[in-house]
């Protein structure tokens, strides 16, 4: 079956240390790649996207994320850590044909430390 | 400026009694999305439409319609709301069905059924 797995409920890191999170996906085939963040108070905004090419992808905030195929995964890298940045990030997925429909994990919620 | 707008933004309501929430675009999207959020469970999918007249059911429809008169507008109804609908509504929207087309969120209905 399709799914997304976001091992990390919740994590908590200090004001300008790194960040990773875990994204693990299971799909038939390479599906599109996506990473939101969801503000208090918000709706989910993009953070990056993977479609093809270039494994490491850039996002918005400083944000990036890295396509391992063979791990099937795509983690969301930070080098360092903002207050602003306290919010739920949402790994999603999306097939490249088919049904087209999105597969977002469970979410993990980012504390930060000042 | 380009958004998908929810209301109501907050809503409580009791057992039985039917509520509709609107959701609206301005992007002349063609796909439109409803998505439940509930703790540990991530974003799930009630319903969603590819087009004026097209809709079809996601992961959750039980206990929800949706309808699709024009391009812009997507409300779903709660015909008779049960507290297990409590939850974050979001409404989402994109220009196209295919995984390359990125979702816009809405900022999220909180509904309460007491």
């Amino acid at each position: 079956a399709q799914s997304v797995t976001q091992p990390d409920i919740h994590i908590t890191v200090s004001e300008g240390a790194s960040l990773e999170l875990r994204c693990n996906y299971s799909y038939g085939a390479t599906p599109y790649l996506f990473w939101y963040v969801q503000s208090p108070g918000q709706g989910l905004q993009l953070l990056l996207k993977y479609f093809s090419g270039d494994t490491l992808v850039q996002g918005i905030k400083g944000f990036e994320a890295e396509f391992k195929r063979s791990q099937s995964s795509f983690n969301l890298r930070k080098p360092s850590v903002h207050w602003s940045d306290a919010a739920e990030y949402f790994c999603a997925v999306v097939g490249t044909s088919g049904t087209y429909k999105y597969i977002f994990g469970t979410g993990t919620r980012l504390k930060v430390l000042a | 400026e380009a958004q998908v707008t929810q209301n109501p933004r907050y809503l409580i309501t009791v057992t039985g009694k039917k509520l509709t929430v609107t959701c609206s675009q301005n992007m002349n999207h063609e796909y439109m999305s409803w998505y439940r959020q509930d703790p540990g469970l991530g974003l799930r999918q009630i319903y969603y439409s590819m087009n004026v007249e097209v809709t079809d059911k996601g992961d959750v429809p039980e206990g929800y319609k949706v309808s699709r008169k024009e391009k812009r507008n997507f409300p779903l109804i709660l015909e008779s709301p049960s507290p297990n609908q409590t939850s974050l509504y979001f409404c989402a929207s994109s220009l196209g069905l295919g995984g390359a087309n990125v979702l816009t969120f809405g900022a999220g209905s909180r509904l309460t059924v007491l």
